[in-house]
Order: C-alpha cells, then sequence, then structure tokens
C-alpha cells in the first residue's frame, strides 16, 4: 500500500533553515510528480511546491519561491524540501502528497514551528 | 490565482440528515474540482475528484456535482464519522493550484 512519511520537523528560530524528508512506499516513486502541501495551525491548505518525477521541473508558490528549494532522490524513494531563511508565517504542519492530478495520498504531516 | 470560497463556514445537523456544501470559484475551473475530508490531526483524504467522481472507497453517501464555477458537494445521510471539515480544491491552472477555506460540518 501507499505510504509516505514525512520527517524533519521542529522548532526554529526565524531566519533559520530545516529540511524536510518524506520516504515514499507502496508505489513506483519514480514514475510520479510529487507536491509539498503546509497547513497553519487551525487553517487552510496552502499548496507550496511541486517537483516532476524527473526533477527537471519544479514550481513553488510565491510565499516561498527564493527561500524553499523542493528536490528528490529516486533511488531512495525520498522527497526533500530545503526551507532557508523561515518566518514566523511559515509556521505549518508540512505534508508531503503524490501528484494524481488530485491529491489521492498523504502523509502525516510533520510541524514546522518558527519562533524564536 | 484562483479564489475559492466555501459556504457556509459552519454547518450544524445531526446524523442522518442531509449536507449540502458549497464551493465557487472566481473563474471558471471547468470540472477541475476535488473535495476533501479532514478529521482533526489527520492529513486530508480525498473524497471527489473532476467535480462528481468518488474517489476509491469513498461511500456512495457523499456525491458532487457543478462545472465552470458553481460546484456542490451532498453529503445523503450524515454518518457519526462524517462531522469534520470539507475542502475543495481546483487545479484547472495546475501547478498553482489552490484551496477553498474550508466548511465545518458539525453535531447540531
Amino acid at each position: 500500500q501507499v505510504q509516505l512519511v514525512e520527517s524533519g520537523g521542529g522548532l526554529v528560530k526565524p531566519g533559520g533553515s530545516l529540511r524536510l524528508s518524506c520516504a515514499a512506499s507502496g508505489f513506483t516513486f519514480s514514475d510520479y510528480y510529487m507536491s509539498w502541501i503546509r497547513q497553519a495551525p487551525g487553517k487552510g491548505l496552502e499548496w507550496v511546491s511541486y517537483i516532476s518525477s524527473s526533477g527537471s521541473t519544479i514550481y513553488y508558490a510565491d510565499s516561498v519561491k527564493g527561500r524553499f528549494t523542493i528536490s528528490r532522490d529516486n533511488a531512495k524513494n525520498s522527497l526533500y524540501l530545503q526551507m532557508n531563511s523561515l518566518r514566523a508565517e511559515d509556521t505549518a504542519v508540512y505534508y508531503c502528497a503524490r501528484e494524481d492530478g488530485d491529491y489521492g495520498y498523504w502523509g502525516q504531516g510533520t510541524l514546522v514551528t518558527v519562533s524564536s | 490565482e484562483i479564489v475559492l470560497t466555501q459556504s457556509p463556514a459552519t454547518l450544524s445537523l445531526s446524523p442522518g440528515e442531509r449536507a449540502t456544501l458549497s464551493c465557487r470559484a472566481s473563474q471558471s475551473v471547468s470540472s477541475y474540482l476535488a473535495w476533501y475530508q479532514q478529521k482533526p490531526g489527520q492529513a486530508p483524504r480525498l473524497l471527489i475528484y473532476d467535480a462528481s467522481n468518488r474517489a476509491t472507497g469513498i461511500p456512495a453517501r457523499f456525491s458532487g456535482s457543478g462545472s465552470g464555477t458553481d460546484f456542490t458537494l451532498t453529503i445523503s445521510s450524515l454518518e457519526p464519522e462524517d462531522f469534520a471539515v470539507y475542502y475543495c480544491q481546483q487545479r484547472s491552472n495546475w501547478p498553482q493550484i489552490t484551496f477553498g477555506p474550508g466548511t465545518k460540518v458539525d453535531i447540531k
């Protein structure tokens, strides 16, 4: 069965950095596009970034462009999100999700808290 | 950016009642609209894709309709496990996908 497991969240000071990981299993990871989607506490969902199956095509939401970098390692069945210059408004649960047009598979999420 | 508006913000109903949730887009999204259910502490679950297609394993009491700018999610008879927050999402201008703010269905 499809499984996505995020890790790497935690407490970080404003201006700091964090790297999130998403371990995929139960499907051929290299065949699928992947996305990161976040949800601030008590708020709605916000798409953050997308990466194509080969990693050659990448998109970002304007709110994170220039600060976040998405990447993947198909040999390790893993997706990453490098987050730099973090701000308080980046505080959220970060989900990785498989791109099937819509999002049929999500991880359980990892909480990132940006606070001094 | 395509903005999605959901109404009502909160819907208070009893088990067995019919729930009708609305999602309106700021411009046409054709039929590229999905609905998700989210319970506290859980990831969203895909219910409906392409406006009216139930995702795998979703009970028949969930149905979606609409096209263009106006969409509806209907739960024909609420079960106790259906009390949750529901989000709509468009992929018409993918990858700049957007979600609506959500409708909370709570127990009256």
